[in-house]
């Protein structure tokens, strides 16, 4: 079992825009449309933000994207607002498994 | 808005059997859906431990199938897992979630709870 990898730490200023990957392999990330994303303020129940890649649920500000290039997943937070500072982790279905990232620790300077 | 609350014991003994509840408010288990627990340990960040549905169909993450059993009540509209012969490495905030199995997510979370194993 391994978990996909996504950066430690991503920052950016109010206003600016920031990216944060999840790298995979051709096994889950790759292998299929069923990535989805998640913000975490710790304490807090994780929240949906975008699932089967692309799509975000309702009630999610469309300042979040999601894209996925080959092996590797991206979620971008345009117009970074200072409730937009929190943990962020990714997941991917794997057949008969389902993986998470190693998550990023979003700040907004 | 689905709620979850995980409940049970935030300590247990090396060997010993974990054993947590999820309560779901706001919706009925028996309405449809998937249900599953997943785990955050510092060593091996996020984990998904098992899923079940609500006719208790299961389905487990096979590093942790031989210790682990999950559950659904419908009367008390709760489901629940079970790990056996715990160790240090099972020390973990414990999760419970709703999982649309069309889609491949989990779409409502619970806030988690704290379980140590220690001797």
């Amino acid at each position: 079992q391994s978990a996909l990898t996504q950066p430690p730490s991503a920052s950016g200023s109010p206003g600016q825009s920031v990216t944060i990957s999840c790298t995979g392999t051709s096994n889950d990330v790759g292998g299929y449309n069923y990535v989805s994303w998640y913000q975490h303020h710790p304490g807090k129940a994780p929240k949906l933000m975008i699932y089967e890649v692309t799509k975000r649920p309702s009630g999610v500000p469309d300042r979040f994207s999601g894209s996925k290039s080959g092996n590797t997943a991206s979620l971008t937070v345009s117009g970074l607002q200072a409730e937009d500072e929190a943990d962020y982790f990714c997941s991917s279905y794997a057949g008969s498994n389902y993986f998470f990232g190693t998550g990023t620790q979003v700040t907004v300077l | 808005q689905v709620q979850l609350q995980e409940s049970g014991p935030g300590l247990v003994k090396t060997s010993e059997t974990l054993s947590l509840t999820c309560t779901v408010s706001d919706y009925s288990i028996s309405s449809g859906y998937y249900w599953s627990w997943i785990r955050q340990s510092p060593g091996k960040g996020l984990e998904w431990i098992a899923t079940i549905n609500y006719r208790g169909t299961t389905y487990y993450n096979p590093s942790l199938k031989s210790r682990v059993a999950i559950s659904v009540d419908t009367a008390k509209n709760r489901f629940s897992v079970k790990l056996t012969s715990v160790t240090a490495g099972d020390t973990a905030i414990y999760y419970c979630a709703r999982y649309l199995g069309n889609g491949f997510y989990f779409d409502f979370w619970g806030q988690g709870t704290l379980v140590t194993v220690s001797s």
